[in-house]
């Protein structure tokens, strides 16, 4: 089976403007969680979407928002983005019927200018 | 909340020695996983070993086992016979049993590998 594939793998932007990332998850996999990762911050959890739907949300403004499609690949997006949001965006794919099993995708680096 | 807390931010290992990585976490729950995941340079994140709270028996997986100690909410990897491409950060995570995939990361620890 091919791996989690996340596009783009980078992404450079300015201030304000806005920026939607894609994560193609393992198939068969119904659940796609996000996370950032910062020097500052480490590792973070954004939000969890299975069967289309958001299942649990970390805490982060509203300016990120996500969604799922029904082939369960999914996106997520930021709006008017900060110097701040500059990061490695990861996500992650699992079996919902296996909680041990939670694979990563290569992560798309994004930079704010 | 969940804490994880990696309490050593760089360690070093020589060539086929052995180092072991500490991780305290924090929880009332029981029902809950602990992870450990490898990310070298190129930052994809790759699972090491995992633990469910609710064997007593330490996970081991080829040279990387763990000493989980449940009562003292600890959980350290062990990696015997450290070669070169061991060298990676390491995240400890947690992951609630109630709450789908959301992991709790440590801080990290870097390992160098000294030939």
């Amino acid at each position: 089976k091919a791996g989690v594939t996340q596009t783009p793998r980078y992404l450079i932007k300015t201030r304000g403007q806005q920026v939607t990332l894609s994560c193609s998850p393992i198939s068969g996999h119904r659940s796609v969680s996000w996370y950032q990762q910062t020097p500052g911050q480490g590792l973070q959890f954004l939000f969890e979407y299975f069967s289309e739907t958001q299942r649990n949300k970390g805490n982060f403004p509203g300016r990120f928002s996500g969604r799922q499609f029904s082939n369960s690949r999914s996106e997520m997006n930021v709006s008017t983005l900060e110097l701040g949001d500059s990061a490695l965006y990861l996500c992650a794919s699992m079996d919902g019927l296996n909680y041990n099993e939670q694979f990563f995708g290569p992560g798309t680096r994004l930079t704010v200018l | 909340a969940q804490t994880v807390t990696q309490s050593q931010p760089e360690m070093s290992v020589q060539e086929a020695e052995t180092v072991t990585l500490s991780c305290t976490y924090d929880t009332s729950e029981s029902d809950y996983y602990l992870f450990w995941y490898k990310q070298p340079p190129s930052r994809q994140m790759i699972l090491v070993i995992r633990q469910e709270a609710y064997k007593q028996q330490n996970a081991t997986e080829n040279r990387f086992s763990v000493n989980f100690q449940k009562a003292a909410k600890s959980f350290s990897l062990k990696i015997s016979d450290s070669q070169l491409g061991d060298a990676a950060m390491y995240f400890c995570a947690y992951r609630s049993g109630t709450s789908g995939s959301r992991l709790t990361f440590g801080e990290g620890t870097q390992l160098t590998v000294n030939p």
